[in-house]
């Protein structure tokens, strides 16, 4: 049983490069997440998806794009990469039915913009 | 909107000892409120969770959770800590907000268990 599977773990980008953060679950869960997390400030979430089709923004979404054109994949991409992107970010999914649920994360991928 | 407060952002403790972790929520809606651990290099896993019922929440590693709906609390205790248990612990609160279900986290509370 896989969860939610993130890639790549590890990442340094040269300012201006772009890239893309891949993010997959086999739970068939129809929320999707992406957070960034920096040292003291917790998880910010940047984007979010109710469903295949449907994307919308959190707190932080600026320098950020999304997609969700199936279930299982939810990337996030940086097109043009700031040292103010160096952070953790966090995939989550959750299966949300009408009373919240849990989220499960992916083991987070660790970008550097250098 | 909803919001977190966690009132520590270390707490060290010896081993054995008795630990709380403090955490506040506002929020204009009915909520639901949860406590997230992060072993290191790891991803965030669920600790407990209220959602409604007895206000008292256990996890299966002896953690427990009150929620005070007048102090607006959710605080986090554990009568003997282990060695185990040092981790970062995340308050989160969920509401609906934007017609979407949400979840807001707290800046973490660092708990560092020394032998």
């Amino acid at each position: 049983n896989a969860g939610v599977t993130q890639t790549p773990k590890f990442r340094i980008l040269k300012i201006g490069q772009s890239m893309t953060l891949q993010c997959t679950q086999d739970m068939n869960h129809n929320y999707m997440y992406w957070y960034r997390q920096d040292p003291g400030m917790g998880l910010k979430l940047i984007y979010y998806s109710v469903g295949a089709g449907i994307t919308d923004k959190g707190e932080v979404p600026n320098g950020y794009n999304v997609s969700r054109s199936t279930t299982e994949d939810f990337p996030l991409r940086l097109e043009l990469a700031a040292p103010s992107q160096t952070s953790v970010y966090f995939c989550a999914s959750e299966n949300w039915t009408g009373n919240t649920g849990e989220l499960f994360f992916g083991e987070g991928s660790r970008l550097t913009v250098l | 909107a909803q919001s977190v407060t966690q009132l520590d952002s270390q707490v060290p403790v010896f081993e054995e000892a008795p630990v709380e972790l403090r955490c506040n929520y506002s929020s204009s809606v009915s909520v639901y409120l949860f406590w997230y651990v992060q072993y290191p290099n790891q991803g965030l896993q669920l600790l407990l969770k209220y959602l409604s019922g007895s206000t008292l929440v256990e996890s299966i590693n002896g953690f427990e959770a009150e929620f005070n709906k007048s102090q607006t609390s959710f605080h986090l205790r554990k009568p003997s800590v282990h060695i185990s248990d040092t981790a970062e612990y995340f308050c989160a609160v969920s509401g609906f907000s934007g017609g979407y279900n949400k979840l807001i986290f707290g800046a973490g509370t660092r708990l560092a268990v020394h032998p």
